[in-house]
């Protein structure tokens, strides 16, 4: 059964950085873009950033932009994204998610979340 | 970007009950949409892609329509595990967006 898995999560001063990684299992890995989508406490979800299945192609929303990248080591089954320049508001549970089975941009399987709050 | 409007917020119901939740995107998507349910504390999960494909394993309880720019979650009997937040998401163009989300409680 295919599964993801977030780890990296925590409580960090803003302008700092951290780093999530996404391991899969279960499923091809390397075939499979992997998104990760945020929720900051008790709002909606927010899509934030994607890695093709071969690393060749990454989008961000404009929040993000310049402090976030999203890489990949599919001989690891890993995702990683680096958050750099850390604000308040990018306090959030970080899901890592994957691109459907045909290649369209809706999420079949998500992790179950790792919690990163930004606080001084 | 594409702005996904959701409604209503929040609803109340009875179990049993058909229920309707309306998402309206700010331009056309075709039927690229999909919708998700977020039990309390969980991830979110699939339930209708392509505006009206059920998920493999989802309820039969559960059905979308639409296509353009308006469209909708039907539950067509609810259940007291229908307890849950449902969004909206178009995956027409980046960057991807969802639905504020529609809190579903049962009376």
């Amino acid at each position: 059964q295919a599964h993801l898995v977030e780890s990296g999560g925590g409580v960090v001063q803003p302008g700092t950085s951290l780093r999530l990684s996404c391991a899969g299992s279960g499923f091809s890995f390397s075939d499979f873009a992997i998104h990760w989508v945020r929720q900051a406490p008790g709002k909606g979800l927010e899509w934030v950033a994607v890695i093709s299945y071969d690393a060749s192609n990454e989008y961000y929303v404009d929040s993000v932009k310049g402090r976030f990248t999203v890489s990949r080591d599919n001989s690891k089954d890993t995702v990683y994204m680096q958050m750099n320049s850390l604000r308040p508001d990018d306090t959030a549970v970080y899901y890592c998610a994957r691109i459907a089975v045909g290649g369209r941009n809706y999420f079949d399987i998500w992790g179950q979340g790792s919690l990163v709050i930004v606080s001084s | 970007d594409i702005q996904m409007t959701q409604s209503p917020s929040t609803l109340s119901a009875s179990a049993g009950d058909r229920v309707t939740i309306t998402c309206r995107a700010s331009q056309s998507i075709s039927v690229r949409l999909a919708w998700y349910q977020q039990k309390p504390g969980k991830a979110p999960s699939l339930l209708i892609y392509k505006a009206s494909t059920l998920e493999s394993g989802v309820p039969e309880r559960f059905g979308g329509s639409g296509s353009g720019t308006e469209f909708t979650l039907t539950i067509s009997s609810l259940q007291p595990d229908d307890l849950a937040t449902y969004y909206c998401q178009q995956y027409d163009t980046y960057p991807l967006t969802f639905g504020g989300g529609t809190k579903v409680e049962i009376k």
